[in-house]
């Protein structure tokens, strides 16, 4: 267990619909981040978020929405969804970047 | 915006050899990370380099950072099958990717 919780694990869902991804930092971390692996490809930044406030922004949708609450977790939002959106979406953590970041274990969004 | 190439994209090494994985990156980045990804699970953190000349081993994995020639390399020594898996480099404040370097390690 590397700290950083992710739910669900499975989505399974349609085309047109709207999921919420959630992931709760490591005790003590502060900043959360978002990626996005499609089958069989690299990590693509979505955004950074910093105690609460967005850092930094790559290449999310606009269909595509994050928040982080006061308790530090994060939610990413994603809505409208087309098959292409299916991929792993993973969020890792980070108190100080010299130590580095640490992954959750991913959810995995299947859009039928 | 931070450019993250890794090469090879695919290698296919035999056990007991030796390789490099390169990893170039476009823009000045402070750090440089390495991460190991096993099919379909999450990413482990392998090496954080943080300066220039940084040196990291941790068994047969070995990796270096030139930040003047902004490239870090991981070296495996004396490669073993539970090596494979995909390596991925990444740098700059939000960690932009590299492609990733999906090794196969065959007996």
């Amino acid at each position: 267990d590397s700290g950083v919780t992710q739910t669900p694990k499975h989505l399974i869902t349609a085309t047109g619909q709207r999921v919420t991804l959630r992931c709760s930092p490591r005790s003590g971390d502060l900043s959360v981040y978002w990626y996005q692996q499609s089958l069989d490809q690299g990590l693509q930044f979505l955004i950074h978020y910093y105690n609460g406030e967005e850092r930094a922004k790559g290449n999310i949708l606009e269909r595509f929405s994050a928040q982080q609450f006061p308790d530090l977790h994060s939610e990413l939002n994603l809505s409208s969804l087309e098959l292409g959106d299916s991929a792993l979406y993973f969020c890792a953590s980070s108190a100080q970047r010299v130590l580095g970041y640490t992954f959750g274990s991913g959810t995995r969004l299947t859009v039928v | 915006e931070l450019k993250v190439e890794q090469n090879p994209l695919f290698l296919s090494m035999q056990e007991g050899k030796n390789y490099t994985i390169y990893c170039n990156y476009s823009t000045t980045s402070d750090r440089l990370y390495w991460y190991r990804q096993d099919p379909g699970k999450s990413l482990e953190s392998l090496f954080v380099l943080l300066s220039n000349g940084a040196v990291k081993q941790e068994g047969r994995l070995m990796a270096s950072l030139d930040t003047k020639a902004r490239l870090s390399t991981l070296h495996i020594t004396a490669a073993v099958h539970d090596l494979s898996a995909t390596y991925f480099c990444a740098g700059n404040n939000d960690m932009r990717f590299g492609a990733g370097t999906r090794l196969t390690v065959k007996p």
